[in-house]
C-alpha cells in the first residue's frame, strides 16, 4: 500500500458526460501528479500540482482540468468524454518537489467510456 | 527532450532463469533521476528503485539488481532466479532536475515479463 488513495476504482460512463476522479496524497506530500495510461499512448504525464498551485502541464486535453485543495487532495475533471478517453488514470504524490523525489502511485481509476 | 526506450516489449522465461530488462534513456541534462516501477496484473504501480545521475554504483536488493552506465545511457534491471510472482510489466522512467520546472516522470513503453512455472 503506497498510502495514496484514489476513488472511484472503476467508472463507467457514456460519451459526452463529465466525471471527477479524486486523489488523496500520502500524508505530508505536497506534490500531486496525474498520469494517464492507455494502450496506444502508454503512461503519460497530465498535470502536476504543488501545495495548491499548478506546477506543470503535460499532454492534458483542454476538456480536462484539475485542482488541488487546501487539504492537498486533488481532483481531475474530465468533460465531454470521448471513447478515446477510456484509460487507467493514476495519481501520484511526492514529498517536496525540489528535486525529483520518488513518486508513489495510487491504485488508479479505470475509466470506461461507452 | 527526454526519452526512455524499452526495446523489449515482452519476455518469457521459465522459473529460476535470470532475466535482464533493458532501458536506454535520452536527456540533455547532466542531473537527472532514473526509476523502475513494477505493474503486476492487479494494475497498481509499485516503486522499485530511484537512482540519480551522479551515482553510478550498481545496486542489489535481494534477487533484484540494477546496472547504471552513463557511457551508454542505460539503466538495466536484472532479476536473478526469477519466480512466477515476478510476472508483471516493468517500466523504466526518467525525471530531470526541475530548476523551476516539473519533476514529471517520462516513462518507457514497458516490458511485459512472464515467468512460467
Amino acid at each position: 500500500d503506497s498510502g495514496v488513495t484514489q476513488t472511484p476504482k472503476h467508472l463507467i460512463t457514456a460519451t459526452g458526460q463529465r466525471v471527477t476522479l479524486r486523489c488523496s496524497p500520502r500524508s505530508g506530500d505536497l506534490s500531486v501528479y496525474w498520469y494517464q495510461q492507455s494502450l496506444d499512448q502508454g503512461l503519460q504525464f497530465l498535470i502536476q500540482y504543488y501545495n495548491g498551485e499548478e506546477r506543470a502541464k503535460g499532454n492534458i486535453l483542454e476538456r480536462f482540468s484539475a485542482q488541488q485543495f487546501p487539504d492537498l487532495h486533488s481532483e481531475l475533471n474530465l468533460s465531454s468524454l470521448e471513447l478515446g478517453d477510456s484509460a487507467l488514470y493514476f495519481c501520484a504524490s511526492s514529498p517536496i518537489g525540489v528535486t525529483p523525489d520518488t513518486q508513489y502511485f495510487g491504485p488508479g481509476t479505470r475509466l470506461t467510456v461507452l | 527532450a527526454q526519452k526512455v526506450t524499452q526495446a523489449q516489449t515482452e519476455i518469457s522465461v521459465v522459473e529460476k532463469e535470470d532475466v535482464t530488462l533493458d532501458c536506454v534513456y535520452e536527456t540533455r541534462d547532466t542531473t537527472y533521476y532514473l526509476f523502475w516501477y513494477k505493474q503486476p496484473p492487479s494494475g497498481e504501480l509499485v516503486f522499485l528503485i530511484r537512482r540519480n545521475s551522479f551515482d553510478e554504483q550498481n545496486e542489489i536488493s535481494g534477487r533484484y539488481s540494477w546496472n547504471f552506465q552513463k557511457s551508454t545511457s542505460s539503466f538495466n534491471f536484472t532479476i536473478t532466479a526469477s519466480q512466477v510472482v515476478d510476472s508483471a510489466v516493468y517500466f523504466c522512467a526518467l525525471s530531470e532536475a526541475p530548476q523551476g520546472g516539473s519533476e514529471k516522470l517520462v516513462f518507457g513503453k514497458g516490458t511485459k515479463l512472464t515467468v512460467n512455472p
